[in-house]
């Protein structure tokens, strides 16, 4: 099955503590997407990748960190230094020029 | 970018057409119209685009307007699990920055 993998569905971490948000897809998909989605808002990108070893920031980069060492993985890091944390996190992929992103289940993270 | 508006939320009886107006009045002729949908706390999914004709595809039809200020997206037969925010968006290359999701029409399909 092709498709876009978040892990894990729910996450908690206490206030200070860096975490890290893993995407994966198998679509063969060139660009990359991580957006952050509040409760009743819309979504908001955070950063992008349209090639491997390249990414760049989104509307709401600042604490917040990615990596882009293989074409299949976007994982996002969500540093000490983002004020507000707790929120719905969903990536995307899409092929590099293609309109349609395929989004994946989205991970809710909880910062106490 | 082109910004669309939409009503916050529309109700729909199970069964009928769900009609679903997006407003971008502001749309540039390179920019296509894209709707996506989110089904609660699950990822958005791609609906269908357009630019200039009406278009069709298993899940909806797109109808948009010969001045292309505004479009219609219609599901044919509306169902429990079409309950969702619908979410239209104006984009095309060479636009700035990527799709920008605003906060849709929640639209609820009733039995």
């Amino acid at each position: 099955d092709g498709g876009i993998t978040q892990s894990p569905k729910y996450l908690f971490r206490k206030e200070g503590q860096n975490v890290t948000l893993s995407c994966e897809q198998n679509l063969n998909h060139d660009a990359m997407y991580w957006y952050r989605q509040d409760p009743g808002q819309g979504l908001r990108l955070i950063y992008y990748s349209q090639i491997v070893n390249d990414f760049q920031k989104g509307d709401i980069a600042e604490g917040y960190s990615v990596s882009r060492e293989k074409k299949e993985s976007f994982p996002l890091t969500v540093t000490s230094a983002q004020k507000n944390p707790t929120a719905f996190y969903l990536c995307a992929s899409s092929n590099r020029g293609a309109y349609e992103q395929y989004f994946g289940p989205g991970t809710r993270l909880t910062v106490t | 970018d082109a910004k669309t508006t939409q009503p916050t939320s529309m109700d729909c009886a199970e069964g009928r057409a769900a009609n679903l107006p997006c407003n971008h009045s502001t749309i540039s002729g390179n920019e296509y119209v894209y709707w996506y949908r989110q089904i609660h706390s699950q990822g958005p999914q791609y609906i269908i685009h357009g630019l200039k004709n009406n278009e069709t595809n298993e899940m909806a039809s797109l109808i948009i307007t010969e001045d292309r200020k505004s479009s219609t997206l219609i599901l044919p037969h509306a169902t429990l699990r079409d309950t969702a925010v619908y979410y239209c968006i104006a984009w095309g290359r060479g636009s700035q920055g990527n799709l920008i999701f605003g906060k849709g029409t929640k639209l609820s399909v009733k039995p």
